[in-house]
């Protein structure tokens, strides 16, 4: 167990509409990561958060957004969503900022866009 | 900008052999280079890491390499066992204000 809780952890959904997915960080760490995993495909880097700020930003659409509150929590809002948003999305998080810390992984969340 | 490219994609190799993985990264600054592995349904784990002040690191049966002068670092796992079928991802890293740069994975299957 990473430490890591991701919820939730499958989704299903339709095209265009809006979910929600969620994150808590190891106790501690400061800084959380968003990647997306399409089917056999690599880590693709979303974005990153530092105590509440945005730090890095990666291949993040535009319709996709995120947030890390005041608890260092974090929120991945997926908006608009088309077939080929289905992927595993995962959430890590680490002491520092960064990238040469160890990351730590959720198990992630399996979305399905039908 | 900083690629990180991962050879192979898949490799197959007997219960008890030993697995080799390659990585080769563009940018000469890259100083931290980690390994994670994917377990089936999980997340990446970190398995090992190594900075670029080290030639070599081992772990029990895994180790890694660097060489910096080619820009490449590889993955070896020694007498393989069936836990060790996974995905494992390299990355490199110019450091901490910098993101880290993934290489595309390798599926190792461990054959019985």
């Amino acid at each position: 167990d990473s430490g890591v809780t991701q919820t939730p952890k499958h989704l299903i959904t339709a095209t265009g509409q809006r979910v929600t997915l969620r994150c808590s960080p190891r106790s501690g760490d400061l800084s959380v990561y968003w990647y997306q995993q399409s089917l056999d495909q690599g880590l693709q880097f979303l974005i990153q958060y530092y105590n509440g700020e945005e730090r890095a930003k990666g291949n993040i659409l535009e319709r996709f957004s995120a947030q890390q509150f005041p608890d260092l929590h974090s929120e991945l809002n997926l908006s608009s969503l088309e077939l080929g948003d289905s992927a595993l999305y995962f959430c890590a998080s680490s002491v520092g900022g960064g990238s040469d810390e160890k990351l730590f992984f959720g198990s992630g969340t399996q979305l399905s866009v039908l | 900008g900083e690629n990180v490219e991962q050879h192979p994609s898949t490799l197959s190799v007997q219960e008890g052999d030993s697995a080799v993985i390659k990585c080769t990264y563009s940018d000469s600054a890259s100083n931290y280079f980690p390994w994670y592995k994917q377990e089936l349904g999980k997340g990446p784990q970190l398995i090992i890491d190594i900075r670029s002040n080290v030639g070599e690191k081992k772990d029990q049966r895994i180790a890694v390499t660097l060489n910096k002068t080619a820009k490449h670092f590889s993955l070896h796992i020694t007498e393989t066992q069936p836990e060790d079928s996974a995905v494992y991802f390299c990355a490199a890293s110019k450091g901490s204000n910098y993101q880290l740069i993934w290489g595309a994975g390798t599926k190792l299957i461990i054959k019985p």
